[in-house]
């Protein structure tokens, strides 16, 4: 099993400022079979990214995405009120599919 | 506009079998990979598993052997079934559907539906 570890467990930032989040897999993944979601309090997950760096429909360009191998990472170049939220990266190309443990981003 | 919803039980005893449905709109139910995927109160994500539309399922180890998901296309439901649940079984469950523009990537999800498991 692929075990993602993402970094930091909690950021707190202001709004405007740029956000780095990262995901480290325990052994190399597929490029082609890993996203990152934002999930809101009482909300289900939003896809964000897919295959590490193509936005989904509807996404804003302020976030990207980025990586390879065992290293990921999701930016927010310029945070918006609405952005704050946790975060999860996930793959899901070999079984089982996993999801790392979020990353909170959190108004400062 | 395509639109899951989760459907079920919102208490289950210990050791009980846990059911739940989702109920697909504005899209086919056939192709494409569908999941259940719950969230323990507080915590992250917990993929159980997927089916894909030809009928091959994929779950999760730890799971395996208490999980069966299946896909009723006359009803467009996808079906979630867990065996001798424990309460570290409540969650929130969603079922998600990927896109043929992002293969795989679950992207139309439920709303989730809470699961408790307690006598």
């Amino acid at each position: 099993e692929i075990v993602l570890t993402q970094s930091p467990g909690t950021l707190s930032l202001s709004p405007g400022e740029r956000a780095t989040l990262s995901c480290r897999a325990s052994q190399s993944v597929s490029s082609s079979y890993l996203a990152w979601y934002q999930q809101k309090p009482g909300q289900a997950p939003r896809l964000l990214i897919y295959g590490t760096s193509s936005r989904a429909t509807g996404i804003p360009d302020r976030f990207s995405g980025s990586g390879s191998g065992t290293d990921f990472t999701l930016t927010i170049s310029r945070l918006e009120p609405e952005d704050f939220a946790v975060y999860y990266c996930h793959h899901y190309g070999t079984s089982p599919w996993t999801f790392g443990q979020g990353t909170k981003v959190e108004i400062k | 506009q395509v639109q899951l919803h989760e459907s079920g039980p919102g208490l289950v005893k210990p050791s009980e079998t846990l059911s739940l449905t989702c109920t697909v709109s504005g899209g086919s139910i056939s192709s494409y990979f569908w999941s259940w995927i719950r969230q323990s109160p507080g915590k992250g994500l917990e993929w159980i598993g997927h089916l894909y539309y030809t009928g091959n399922t994929d779950y999760n180890p730890s799971l395996r052997s208490r999980v069966t998901m299946s896909l009723d296309t006359s009803k467009t439901q996808f079906s979630l079934r867990l065996t001798s649940v424990t309460a570290a079984d409540t969650a929130v469950y969603y079922c998600a559907r990927d896109d043929s523009r992002f293969p795989r990537a679950a992207t139309y999800w439920g709303q989730g539906a809470l699961v408790t498991i307690s006598s």
